[in-house]
């Protein structure tokens, strides 16, 4: 998997966006950029995933840039149940892979 | 979305004793499932992969006899902790595949070990 590299923390306020970045420089052409978040003794949970075009779904969206050296996720409207540590991790498609976790963000919404 | 079921959620046992942590794909068959382990303020570690109907395939650094995998059935994977010693204490949390091309994993809640 590439190696990513994230902020260890972030606070949001409570009711705006939540822009979390993640840089992978050493990607490979074929390898994704997945986004999973852990909520405190819980296990991870998907959120979105994308391989250079720009992606939305109704938990967030990711931009990647057009280098896809680095990427964000972005919340769109944070709330304290998205308080958690988000994990960006590059690896190749297919769901049937281990992932490998790196330290992630601990993203504190402030209400 | 696909549900991953652990059982039990948290297990305090004496030094020595053996544990038996299951994980379960609910909705969907899994012929492959991971089983990771998180210390405290630490990120997840993959220990194990599960593969029904062979042997699971260990990480560098984990014991395969300490840390007994069964993949019993399409839906149902054993974690045994053998012999358990406090250091062995974690949060040990499981993952399947998605079916139907979907390219993501789903986790199951964990389950906190606690030993004595």
């Amino acid at each position: 998997d590439a190696k990513t590299t994230q902020p260890t923390s972030m606070d949001c306020a409570e009711g705006r966006a939540a822009n979390l970045p993640c840089n992978h420089s050493t990607i490979s052409g074929n390898e994704y950029v997945y986004w999973y978040r852990q909520i405190h003794s819980q296990g991870p949970q998907y959120i979105i995933h994308g391989l250079k075009n720009n992606e939305t779904n109704e938990m967030a969206s990711l931009i990647i840039t057009e280098d896809r050296k680095s990427s964000t996720l972005i919340l769109p409207h944070a709330t304290l149940r998205d308080t958690a540590v988000y994990y960006c991790i590059g690896g190749s498609s297919g769901s049937a892979r281990q992932l490998t976790f790196g330290s992630g963000t601990q993203l504190t919404v402030l209400p | 979305g696909a549900v991953v079921s652990q059982h039990p959620s948290r297990v305090i046992c004496k030094s020595g004793t053996s544990v038996k942590i299951e994980c379960r794909s609910l909705d969907f068959q899994a012929t492959t499932m991971f089983w990771y382990r998180q210390f405290p303020k630490k990120s997840l570690m993959l220990m194990a992969t599960s593969n029904e109907g062979s042997k699971a395939t260990y990480e560098q650094g984990v014991e395969k006899d300490k840390f007994l995998i069964n993949h019993a059935s399409l839906t149902l994977s054993t974690l045994t902790v053998t012999s358990a010693h406090p250091e062995d204490s974690s949060f040990y949390i499981c993952s399947a595949p998605g079916s139907g091309g979907t390219d993501t994993q789903y986790f199951g809640p964990g389950t906190r070990l606690t030993v004595l």
